[in-house]
């Protein structure tokens, strides 16, 4: 079973930025925190993953918090193009199968 | 498109049939990931290949399924048997063996037991 919680749904207006949350509470010190997304009926596409610091890259920013219990998944400045549901995953190492939750499906609206 | 392709895209079959779905993933990627995936939940992993070497299967890969990857390159899942339950998108993922860490997908086959 998953082991991160994630609100089941969330809206944003385009060109706003999107905050995702996720709550990995039993998170061990050698798990990263990934994201993905998954647009309708298509395979999931990875956005980001993270140890301990807080990450950026083209597609998004990843805020850990210092306990490491939780995340935020920003994407800055949302397109409609962003609907899709994005799931967060901890793993010990991106070898291991991963292991997805429900998400939370992001529309983002004109 | 370098990408995971997968074959066929939709698969339409009647219970109790045979089906073969096949994925050719990323060239050099030498681990390959099976997952199935449900109307409204995330993918479950059903198992996983390093180069030709079958390393892990799922409790939901049951008798009727198979997996194969002859010679570390594309691999092929099979389910004899089909039955109604067994109506999901089978995803397909791959991952270089040492260097860089995400899984990248293939588009999925889904399959509809009738």
């Amino acid at each position: 079973d998953a082991k991160t919680t994630q609100p089941t749904s969330m809206d944003c207006a385009e060109g706003r930025a999107a905050n995702l949350p996720c709550n990995h509470s039993t998170i061990s010190g050698n798990e990263y925190v990934y994201w993905y997304r998954q647009i309708h009926s298509q395979g999931p596409q990875y956005i980001i993953h993270g140890l301990k610091n807080n990450e950026t890259n083209e597609m998004a920013s990843l805020i850990i918090t210092e306990d490491r219990k939780s995340s935020t998944l920003i994407l800055p400045h949302a397109t409609l193009r962003d609907t899709a549901v994005y799931y967060c995953i901890e793993t010990e190492s991106g070898n291991t199968p991963l292991v997805f939750g429900k998400g939370t499906r992001l529309s983002v609206i004109a | 498109d370098t990408g995971v392709s997968q074959d066929p895209r939709h698969k339409i079959t009647k219970r109790g049939q045979n089906v073969t779905f096949r994925c050719d993933p990323i060239s050099e990627h030498n681990r390959l990931y099976w997952y199935r995936q449900t109307l409204g939940q995330g993918p479950e992993f059903l198992t996983y290949f390093q180069n030709e070497a079958q390393l892990e299967k799922s409790r939901l890969l049951s008798d009727r399924f198979s997996a194969e990857r002859p010679k570390g390159s594309f691999s092929t899942l099979e389910i004899q048997r089909t039955e109604q339950g067994d109506s999901a998108m089978y995803l397909c993922a791959s991952r270089p063996g040492l260097a860089g860490y995400e899984q990248y997908f293939g588009p999925g086959t889904r399959l509809t037991v009738t």
